[in-house]
């Protein structure tokens, strides 16, 4: 079983639409976990950090963290076809010197 | 500028050949790290460096080497490229104690 589960999709979902992504994990040690967006061709960018258990909000995306489940989620409202990408979860601990372990992304399709 | 930058960005090799991807930042990071994407596995460590002087093994470095050069630079070589080394290559910083990571733009290999 992998440290990290992520469904890869494909989600595809119209203009406006709440989009729904979550990721599982095993390891009780994470302590900060991470959204990143992928654009196609693209590296990974940093899209939301949160560090233990509770909400962040920055402006339509939302993220959730709930260690008591070991369970992650993002939220992103009135979703833009130019929020079309791949979402990869991430999350580190300082025990493990924050080395990161991802999710294999969730590839989100907006259409117009 | 970008901040992370990785040549070549494409790259079509034969089996059994030596190649080498570079990595540089600006980013005044000390830590730098290897990665690959494959679809449905989302993004392996293959080695990592908290200093020039620091080399460590990720998940999957077999097949690989690297070299810290300067602290601004990361080179990944596989040694005799097989084809299941097609992949897209990632490279990424950190400063050490903070567990955000900055990705490159990405290599992506092609092993005939």
């Amino acid at each position: 079983q992998k440290e990290v589960e992520q469904d890869p999709g494909p989600l595809s979902v119209p203009e406006g639409a709440i989009v729904s992504l979550n990721c599982t994990y095993s390891n009780s040690a994470f302590q900060y976990f991470m959204w990143y967006r992928q654009y196609s061709r693209k590296g990974p960018e940093l899209l939301m950090y949160t560090y233990s258990s509770g909400n962040k909000e920055d402006g339509r995306f939302t993220a959730q963290v709930d260690k008591s489940s070991k369970y992650i989620s993002l939220f992103i409202r009135d979703s833009q076809p130019s929020d079309s990408a791949t979402y990869l979860c991430a999350m580190s601990s300082r025990s493990n010197d924050y080395k990161l372990s991802f999710g294999a992304g969730t590839t989100v399709t907006v259409r117009a | 500028d970008a901040d992370v930058t990785q040549t070549p960005r494409n790259r079509i090799t034969k089996t059994g050949k030596r190649i080498m991807l570079e990595c540089s930042q600006t980013k005044g990071h000390d830590r730098m790290y290897w990665y690959r994407q494959d679809p449905g596995l989302g993004l392996r460590l293959i080695y990592y460096s908290f200093d020039v002087k620091d080399i460590n093994k990720g998940e999957i470095s077999d097949g690989y080497s690297v070299s810290r050069q300067a602290q601004a630079k990361f080179s990944l070589s596989l040694e005799s490229a097989i084809p299941n080394q097609t992949a897209l290559y990632f490279c990424a910083t950190s400063k050490g104690g903070y567990e955000t990571q900055y990705f490159g733009p990405g290599t992506r290999l092609l092993v005939l």
